[in-house]
């Protein structure tokens, strides 16, 4: 059973460029989160979404950030015109459908390092 | 708002010596509480984690963790480490109840275990 596959793992992006990490979840896995760790930090929760839904995106910023889970395919964080202050990991994390006590067991990947040059 | 507080960034130990890494947090509410471990070029895997109970909890590899509430602190221990213990490790912290899915990360601690 593969885990929660993050690519690419590295990206290289100039300032103004778009920058696309797609994550896949553990399969039969429905929820996906998203956190993001600057150089130095903890792991800092960005959002949570379902199949199609946004649930919580309390933790992204208010532009040029943007996250979807389609109902076929990876979810994708997308950070439009990025800045030097973009670089870092950022990590997706999934768990399964069912119990609400699930949601508190995420199971991460390994994580996609965006550099801006 | 939580906030997760690791205390050593990073620790350098001989193999057969003994761990213990430190984490405190800052929420007065009930929690629930997890040690992850991310291995060089892997991802982030759950070591153990503590819901509620015995407050000694086991997880892999022979680690163990010990919640202690009066003191918000949820440290993790290893009595004799291994050159394969060399990785990082996150304390996480969510509000408890079923449902929390908000984690909030320490800054991480980086062992290095030296053969």
């Amino acid at each position: 059973n593969a885990g929660v596959m993050q690519n690419p793992r590295h990206l290289v992006r100039r300032r103004g460029q778009e920058a696309r990490l797609r994550c896949s979840p553990m399969k039969g896995h429905s929820h996906v989160y998203w956190y993001r760790q600057l150089p130095e930090e903890g792991l800092k929760f960005m959002v949570y979404l379902q199949k199609e839904n946004i649930i919580d995106e309390s933790g992204m910023p208010k532009e040029r950030f943007s996250a979807e889970f389609p109902k076929e395919g990876p979810s994708i964080l997308r950070i439009q015109q990025v800045v030097r202050g973009d670089s870092a990991a950022y990590f997706c994390a999934s768990s399964p459908p069912g119990s609400p006590l699930a949601k508190n067991i995420q199971y991460f990947g390994a994580g996609t390092r965006l550099s801006v040059l | 708002a939580q906030s997760v507080s690791q205390h050593n960034h990073h620790v350098i130990l001989s193999e057969a010596a003994s761990l213990e890494l430190g984490c405190n947090y800052s929420y007065g509410g009930t929690v629930n509480l997890f040690w992850y471990v991310q291995y060089p070029g892997q991802h982030l895997q759950l070591l153990l984690k503590y819901f509620s109970g015995d407050p000694l909890v086991k997880g892999i590899k022979g680690f163990e963790a010990e919640f202690i509430k009066s003191k918000f602190s949820f440290n993790l221990r290893k009595p004799s480490v291994q050159w394969s213990d060399t990785a990082e490790y996150f304390c996480a912290v969510n509000e408890g109840g079923a449902g929390s899915y908000q984690l909030t990360f320490g800054k991480g601690t980086k062992l290095s275990v030296i053969p």
